[in-house]
């Protein structure tokens, strides 16, 4: 059964305390890979999309890697505003978008 | 900068009711998207729509759902006769490619079934 599985469930990192977040998954035919940032009652915000193990993306603070089993979404020097549930979804190969639980991360001044 | 949008932002339903969910995609996207998330759990995918078409569907996307894209800008999910369960976010998304492009999700409704 395709799964995608986040960690920690909750993180609490200083400002300026770099961290990662992990996504674990086990999906059929990987098409791609996504993270996305989701603020309370909002929608989710596209972060980044991966295709194939090794590739690497960058945007300001955040940056997020993908192996043949899981991705990463390294923070760098994080600030309060960065606080969000960051949240990785992947795209099968039956064409089904699964997310994970999330992370909700808290940035303190 | 375009955006998604959805209507309403709150709609409140008693059980059995029909309810139709608006959304209004980017206006040179192809694939569209519904999504809900139940409080407090994971955004869970429903359906995805091309070339007026549905082209992927989930199991909880049974008969009770439908999706409409009845004019050139809206695109529409029906729930025929409302349950309790069925309260949750419901998230419209679109992107300009299948999968292998950024998907804009809208701000949500918040589904309430009394």
């Amino acid at each position: 059964e395709d799964q995608v599985t986040q960690s920690p469930e909750a993180l609490r990192l200083q400002e300026g305390e770099s961290s990662s977040l992990n996504c674990s998954y086990t999906v059929s035919g990987l098409r791609g890979l996504f993270w996305y940032r989701q603020d309370p009652g909002k929608g989710p915000e596209f972060l980044f999309t991966l295709y194939s193990a090794g590739e690497e993306k960058e945007k300001e603070r955040l940056k997020a890697t993908l192996t043949k089993k899981e991705s990463f979404l390294h923070i760098t020097a994080p600030k309060p505003e960065d606080s969000a549930t960051y949240l990785c979804a992947a795209h099968s190969g039956t064409y089904k978008y699964i997310f994970g639980t999330g992370t909700r991360l808290k940035v303190l001044a | 900068e375009p955006e998604v949008t959805q209507t309403p932002s709150h709609q409140v339903t008693q059980m059995g009711q029909e309810v139709i969910l608006r959304c209004v995609p980017i206006s040179n996207h192809l694939y569209f998207y519904w999504y809900r998330q139940i409080l407090g759990q994971k955004v869970e995918f429903l359906v995805s729509f091309y070339n007026n078409e549905i082209s992927e569907k989930s199991e909880i996307f049974d008969d009770q759902f439908s999706v409409e894209r009845p004019d050139g800008s809206n695109f529409t999910l029906k729930i025929r006769s409302t349950k309790l369960e069925d309260s949750a976010m419901y998230f419209c998304a679109s992107t300009s490619d299948r999968g292998y492009y950024e998907q804009y999700f809208g701000p949500g409704t918040r589904l309430t079934v009394t």
